[in-house]
Parts: C-alpha cells; structure tokens; sequence
C-alpha cells in the first residue's frame, strides 16, 4: 500500500516570491507520482505528472517537480507566484491497482 | 472536447434516504473513478470501473455502490445516507490503460449535504 504525506498544511506566500510545497510517499513498488490543484468549488486539475524518465517534471501555469527516489519525494515549486494561484493543491501517488492515493493537502495563499 | 459531466451539481438529502449521483467521462475514456472530499478524511478512493467491470474498491461501507454503462457512463448510489456521508463525490476519467500511468481528469463534483 501506498502513502502521501504533504508536510505543509497552510502555506502563505507573497506574489512573485517563490514557493515549494513538499510531498513525501511511500510504497513498496514503484510508483507514480502526480500534482493537482483545486480552487473553491471546482474539481481538481493537473498540474503536472512523473510518469518515467528526466526527474525534473514541468507542468502547467510555470510549475515543476522533482523527483527524489532515494528521498521518496515529489515537491513542487514556482519561482514566482501571482494571486490566481491561491489554491489547494494535492499530490497523489498511484501504482498498479486502478487508484490514487491522496495527501491531506496544501493551502496557498497569495497575498499582495 | 467536453470534459467531465457530473450531475446534480448540488443536493440536499435527509437521513435514510438514498441519491444517485452521475457521471459522464470523457469521450473515448473507459475508465470512471469515484472520490468522496470531505475536510476530515480529505480525499478518499470509492471505486473504480473499466469496461463495466469494477477493477478496485475502496474501505467504505456497502451502503455506497456504483455501476458503469456500456457507454462508459458511471453512476454511484448511497443508501441510507447518514450525516456524514455529506461530501464533494468527484468522479474523474482516463483511458484505462496501464492503471498506474493513467492520468485521471476529474469533473467538478457533486456536493451532497444531509440533513
């Protein structure tokens, strides 16, 4: 079985300042790794996935991910954020058994 | 394309009763997956279904159910609902492939609050 730990529950930041929001997992066979966001009453989108390959992953609206396999880690960062990323973000982790397991998740707030 | 349909958006039900709620994926998608939201326990996998057929389940009692069409379309139910089954249900689609490397788009949800 799988697990996801995002070690920040509330992340407050100032636009254009960088942000990283950690993820941590566990599993007992490889994995895959992915990022979502969420705004207020809407579902969740993708910002970006580790499938294979380079372990720095670029996703949409300036994110990336990096990909740690000896630290069992995924975060995710900005170099700059604006307002319209105030959002909750999730990572997820899936294998082979047809689902996702979640973390708690992340709130990013954005302030002028 | 259209993306994921869910419907009804919005639903206020009592205790004991039951709800459907549907789901209509992606075009071509074959996959449909249930997730129930709820501030407490965050997000939690209910099931999921490829070609009408359910290929994993969740730990939720069998008060929730849900079954998938020939046309790849989804549906869920829960029975007897109790207080704490108000929630966002999102459902969310994939080709259906390789599972693990299946990226999932999700709809927008169905929040159910009871009574």
């Amino acid at each position: 079985a799988q697990s996801v730990t995002q070690l920040d529950s509330q992340v407050p930041v100032f636009e254009e300042a960088p942000v990283e929001l950690r993820c941590n997992y566990s599993s007992s066979v490889s994995v895959y790794l992915f990022w979502y966001v969420q705004y207020p009453n809407q579902g969740l989108q993708l910002l970006l996935k580790y499938l294979s390959g380079s372990t720095l992953v670029k996703g949409i609206n300036g994110f990336e991910a990096e990909f740690n396999k000896s630290q069992t880690s995924f975060h995710l960062r900005k170099p700059s954020v604006h307002i319209s990323d105030t959002a909750e973000y999730f990572c997820a982790v899936s294998n082979n058994d047809y689902k996702l397991s979640f973390g708690a998740g992340t709130t990013v707030t954005v302030r002028a | 394309k259209a993306g994921v349909t869910q419907t009804p958006r919005y639903l206020i039900k009592t205790r004991g009763q039951q709800v459907t709620l549907s789901c209509s994926p992606i075009s071509g998608h074959r996959s449909v997956s249930w997730y129930q939201q709820t501030p407490g326990q965050g997000l939690q996998f209910l099931f999921e279904y490829f070609s009408e057929t359910q290929r994993n389940k969740g730990n939720f009692p069998g008060r929730f159910s849900g079954r998938q069409f020939s046309n790849s379309r989804s549906e869920m139910n829960v029975s007897t609902l109790e207080l704490g089954d108000s929630a966002l249900y999102l459902c969310a689609s994939s080709l259906g492939g390789i599972s693990g490397a299946n990226v999932l788009t999700f709809g927008a949800g169905s929040r159910l609050t009871v009574l």
